[in-house]
């Protein structure tokens, strides 16, 4: 199956633990893309990635860092100055072809820090 | 900020087609309008897109009105199943800007 997997699905950790979230995509799609979702609202930006080792800021990223090592693959790591961490974490991926391209999105990521 | 306004939430007939409408005043002339629905704890669901022609797919049809301000999206025939929040996008490029999007309730 071609798609988007993201894991795991609920994780639990305890404040002033990092934590870092997989993704992972097959689709060969050159963007990838971070996003976080509080209960009731939509989707806002952390990170996102058009090639690899390259990756920019989107508008929340403070308490985050990533990686772009491999094209399939754009990890987040939630840090512990992350103020509010709980939340829905959704990954998604697009290819590179004009703007027409949309987004797939993988299953998410529920984050709860106690 | 979003770029597009939409109703917070809208009822519909199982078996009757759902239009759910989103403005877009602002949209520039590069700019896509996309739709993706969000079933409950789910990632989101690319629906459909255009730019400034009318669009239809399996899942749904796109009105965009000539001046591109507002679009409607069309269920033909909703569903329950259809039951979701759906977000209305306007976009050139890389980034996403949802909104807080239409919650879409369908009754038996």
């Amino acid at each position: 199956d071609g798609g988007i997997t993201q894991s795991p699905k609920y994780l639990f950790r305890k404040e002033g633990q990092n934590v870092t979230l997989s993704c992972e995509q097959n689709l060969n799609h050159d963007a990838m893309y971070w996003y976080r979702q509080d209960p009731g609202q939509g989707l806002r930006l952390i990170y996102y990635s058009q090639i690899v080792n390259d990756f920019q800021k989107g508008d929340i990223a403070e308490g985050y860092s990533v990686s772009r090592e491999k094209k399939e693959s754009f990890p987040l790591t939630v840090t512990s100055a992350q103020k509010n961490p709980t939340a829905f974490y959704l990954c998604a991926s697009r290819r590179l072809a004009g703007p027409g391209g949309e987004q797939y999105f993988g299953p998410g990521t529920r984050l709860t820090v106690t | 900020d979003a770029k597009t306004t939409q109703p917070t939430s809208m009822d519909c007939a199982e078996g009757r087609a759902a239009n759910l409408p989103c403005n877009h005043s602002t949209i520039s002339g590069n700019e896509y309008v996309y739709w993706y629905r969000q079933i409950h704890s789910q990632g989101p669901q690319y629906i459909i897109h255009g730019l400034k022609n009318n669009e239809t797919n399996e899942m749904a049809s796109l009105i965009i009105t000539e001046d591109r301000k507002s679009s409607t999206l069309i269920l033909p025939h909703a569903t329950l199943r259809d039951t979701a929040v759906y977000y209305c996008i306007n976009n050139a490029g890389n980034m996403l800007t949802f909104g807080g999007g239409t919650r879409l309730m369908v009754k038996p």
